[in-house]
């Protein structure tokens, strides 16, 4: 069964500077997508950035980026130029490809404070 | 579209009380997902949908749980009988399953206090 680990349950950053939060995960399969999911204190859940694993370049969207690196099964998150709105709780989320189920398997979560 | 469409938003209901939470996923999906979030387990999935059907329930925590999907723009999830650690949010999630799309839209949640 595959499992996701996020080791860090709480992390803060300065506004304007830049932050990273690990996960990894582990599973037999070759191919796979691995997701990261914000959640503000709004409750709702917000797709940050995806990556397909069968993709060596590492997906970036505007000022989020990630490190990907397949062999040691971990994939963090960069968020550069901090925001006060990046304040939330965020996860790790591994989706299988086989069978197509589109099934989500989510890390613990980290919190991030973003301080003025 | 106005996205995943969850209701009641909050619900506090007394032990033993019969809950159903209402989802209405985004038209056009045709994937369906209930998950919990606690702070102990963190988010579970507990059973998805697809096409109107029920794929995998081995989430479903006991029998006092249950899920349908009448139609492709209605879902239900029911606790019957209600316990106090049932409290939680419930978030349903839809997907449209098409190639390589994958992302799934979530719905705001429905908090759930059990006392």
């Amino acid at each position: 069964a595959q499992t996701v680990t996020q080791s860090q349950p709480e992390m803060s950053v300065q506004e304007a500077e830049t932050v990273t939060l690990s996960c990894t995960y582990d599973t037999s399969e070759n191919n796979y997508y691995l997701f990261w999911y914000k959640q503000p204190p709004s409750r709702q859940m917000i797709l940050v950035i995806r990556q397909e694993a069968y993709k060596q370049q590492n997906a970036t969207e505007n000022r989020f980026s990630v490190n990907f690196q397949k062999a040691a099964k971990s994939f963090s998150l960069k968020i550069s130029d901090s925001q006060l709105g990046d304040t939330a709780m965020y996860f790790c989320a591994f989706m299988s490809i086989a069978g197509n189920t589109g099934k989500l398997i989510f890390g613990q979560g980290t919190t991030l404070q973003v301080k003025p | 579209d106005a996205g995943v469409i969850q209701s009641p938003r909050h619900e506090v209901t007394e032990m033993g009380q019969e809950v159903t939470l209402r989802c209405k996923p985004i038209s056009g999906h045709n994937s369906l997902f209930w998950y919990r979030q606690t702070m102990m387990r963190g988010l579970e999935l507990l059973i998805y949908f697809n096409n109107n059907v029920p794929i995998d329930d081995s989430g479903m925590p006991e029998d006092r749980f249950s899920a349908k999907m009448p139609n492709a723009s209605f879902s239900t999830l029911k606790i019957q009988p209600s316990e106090p650690r049932d409290s939680a949010v419930y978030f349903c999630a839809s997907s449209q399953k098409t190639g390589l799309n994958t992302e799934a839209f979530f719905g705001q949640g429905t908090r759930l206090t059990v006392v």
